[in-house]
């Protein structure tokens, strides 16, 4: 299950099960949305995009669905494996509009538990 | 090779002290970052630098300060270090020509200040 509020969102599926990690943006204007996956000691690690002008973007076991009506992206993780239990991040990006405005802005993360 | 490199990966501090965090990256990238995380995960975009200008510095203490000596490179200089800038630092680097596109993160660096 889910469960949100003060603490990092948490989400724990069972191995082998599909994952649909989900995230709200905020800006209606941003023209580009990636979804990071970041593993304990690391770094985020670039997992799949979406440009504005798509709204379903398949890579090899994970499938990225942009709602621009709703300002809503998800991460969906077919199979879910060990391997997969990290924190994942949506960041979108604003359009540009001048000096200090291109920048990736990263949503709160879910943090995702694999139960074997 | 690593895309992104920064030094140290974890740094202890006595309050008051200055310190620098490096970072290095051989992505042939034209822009680099500081991002600071907190301890609930959140990413926080402090600076980023283009060609050596600054082009976004955020609400950020000018006890902080980047420095570019070259495109490679964009090091994190902090001064009169605070308990409360306890956190892991992440650098990044991203191609603005022609996108947007996503950025390559370094591995972080633990800065705890006691």
């Amino acid at each position: 299950g889910e469960s949100v509020g003060l603490h990092l969102p948490t989400l724990s599926v069972q191995e082998g099960d599909n994952s649909i990690i989900n995230c709200a943006y905020s800006n209606s204007a941003s023209d580009y949305f990636i979804w990071y996956k970041q593993e304990s000691g690391k770094g985020p690690q670039f997992i799949i995009d979406i440009r504005s002008n798509m709204d379903k973007r398949q890579g090899q076991r994970v499938t990225v669905l942009l709602n621009k009506t709703v300002k809503h992206l998800s991460l969906q993780i077919a199979a879910t494996q060990p391997g997969d239990s990290a924190v994942y991040f949506c960041a979108e990006n604003p359009p540009y509009s001048g000096a200090g405005s291109y920048q990736l802005t990263f949503g709160k993360g879910t943090k995702l538990s694999v139960i074997p | 090779d690593t895309a992104v490199s920064q030094t140290p990966k974890y740094l202890v501090t006595q309050m008051g002290n200055d310190k620098s965090i490096k970072c290095e990256q051989n992505l042939g990238h034209d822009t680099m970052y500081w991002y600071k995380q907190d301890s609930k995960k959140f990413l926080k975009i402090m600076f980023s630098y283009n060609n050596k200008e600054l082009i976004i510095n955020e609400t950020v203490p000018n006890r902080f300060s980047p420095k570019s000596p070259d495109k490679a490179h964009l090091n994190l200089h902090i001064n009169s270090l605070e308990l409360g800038d306890s956190a892991v630092y992440f650098c990044a680097s991203s191609q603005r020509q022609g996108g947007p596109y996503g950025y390559t993160f370094g591995s972080g660096t633990r800065l705890t200040v006691v």
